[in-house]
């Protein structure tokens, strides 16, 4: 049972978009920065958002980030096949003085 | 260009200790914190150990506290999961990350070492 609620899976047709959402608390999210994780299948994670809404060097702007009391949000637009994978959102909790992780959402493209 | 190349994974029995290493280079090590985060096969992230970038302060999960220890060797761009009493429920893909400004934070992962604690 993770800290932060994700919803286990979504789809969407090439081209459209997608959003991914990541429920969790006064404690972590509403108190600290989001980041999301993008994990393909058979790779370790890559780094995909930091502090809600940055973006990395190298990753599209059809990701995008938000984040609003007790929840964040990732965006996927314009999507692609290459974009299927599970998508990971963390934040430290700062009761727990823990990083916390949400389960997980599998994107499929169809 | 960084990377993080974990080491030190393999089958152990329960009870027994593990040392996970975590070879870091094209970056300056002592500016970061760093972390150890595992997965199980087909299962979610879970989050186990964060050092900060002077190793002065730890965390750890619940469910490894009192076992494992992170630890860094800054001259060896090193970091360490020193892991005792194993479990069954601590096989995992463990992987090595480098934080950033944010506890929450990962910005660079290892491939990921496999630990097996098997009888």
């Amino acid at each position: 049972q993770s800290v932060l609620t994700q919803s286990p899976s979504v789809s969407a047709a090439p081209g459209q978009k997608v959003t991914i959402s990541c429920s969790g608390s006064s404690s972590n999210i509403g108190k600290n920065y989001v980041s999301w994780y993008q994990q393909l299948p058979g790779t370790a994670p890559k780094f995909l958002i930091y502090e809600d809404k940055k973006r990395p060097s190298g990753i599209p702007d059809r990701f995008s980030g938000s984040r609003s009391g007790t929840s964040a949000t990732l965006d996927i637009t314009g999507l692609q096949t290459g974009d299927e994978a599970h998508y990971y959102c963390g934040v430290w909790d700062s009761s727990l003085n823990v990083v916390v992780f949400g389960g997980g959402t599998k994107l499929t493209v169809l | 260009q960084v990377q993080l190349v974990e080491s030190g994974g393999g089958v152990v029995q329960p009870g027994r200790s593990l040392r996970l290493s975590c070879a870091a280079s094209g970056f300056t090590f002592i500016s970061y914190p760093m972390h150890w985060v595992r997965q199980t096969p087909g299962r979610g992230l879970e989050w186990v150990a964060l050092i900060s970038y002077d190793g002065r302060n730890t965390y750890y999960a619940d469910s490894v506290k009192g076992r494992f220890t992170i630890s860094r060797d800054d001259s060896k761009s090193t970091l360490y999961l020193q892991m005792n009493s194993l479990r069954p429920e601590d096989t995992a893909l463990y992987y090595c990350a480098r934080g950033g400004s944010w506890f929450g934070e990962f910005h660079h992962w290892g491939q990921g070492i496999l630990v097996t604690v098997s009888s």
